[in-house]
């Protein structure tokens, strides 16, 4: 089955505390990207990437790293948590930047 | 200005009638657009694109577009409950990097 999976689901962790939020797909995609959804301010992209080995910064990078040295793979990671990062995080893919995106199941993180 | 813009509603809509969502967006020189709906929780599911000037039909979806007036619209007939979700307009835009850009969504409640 074509899907986008993304792991943890629910992640609670505490100021500081370094975290990686896994995302893989197997679709072959090209195009891989991370958003955050907050209540009112819609999907924000965080980073994105075009292809193995090329990673670009979105809308709201800070606090944010990724990597892409796998086409199916595009980590997030999160150095020094902090409570303004928790919220809903979606992984998604395409087959080419501006292609319609298929999202994973979500990762909800509180920072405390 | 906002790049994609969508009214947040709620916006509330008897059993059976027309579901009537708009979407405008500021980048004259886009070409493709996209309608994801949402429920609670969940991620964004595709379940309409439009590329060119006119209507696109689907089951009880259409999307219309008008690139002169910038703005996309979904309508959704004999409204379900089941419709009952958050709308999300998405526009591929053409300056700086491509990517996908997305309104804020409409909470679409559809009461029995």
């Amino acid at each position: 089955e074509a899907q986008v999976t993304q792991n943890p689901r629910y992640l609670i962790t505490v100021t500081g505390k370094k975290l990686t939020v896994t995302c893989s797909q197997n679709m072959n995609h090209e195009y891989m990207s991370w958003y955050r959804q907050d209540p009112g301010l819609g999907l924000r992209q965080i980073y994105y990437s075009m292809n193995v080995e090329v990673t670009d910064k979105g809308d709201v990078p800070e606090g944010y790293k990724v990597s892409r040295k796998e086409k199916r793979n595009f980590p997030l990671i999160l150095e020094s948590p902090s409570p303004n990062q928790t919220s809903l995080y979606f992984c998604a893919s395409s087959l080419s930047a501006g292609s319609p995106l298929h999202f994973g199941n979500g990762t909800r993180l509180t920072v405390t | 200005q906002k790049e994609v813009e969508q009214n947040s509603g709620p916006l509330s809509v008897p059993e059976g009638a027309i579901a009537s969502l708009n979407c405008t967006y500021s980048d004259r020189g886009s070409q493709s657009f996209f309608w994801y709906r949402q429920y609670s929780g969940k991620s964004p599911e595709l379940i309409m694109s439009i590329y060119s000037n006119g209507d696109k039909e689907d089951g009880r979806f259409t999307a219309q577009l008008n690139k002169a007036s910038q703005y996309v619209s979904l309508l959704i007939r004999d409204s379900q409950p089941s419709d009952s979700a958050t709308y999300l307009c998405a526009v591929k835009t053409i300056q700086g990097a491509q990517k996908l850009v997305f309104g804020q969504g409409t909470r679409l409640t559809i009461n029995p």
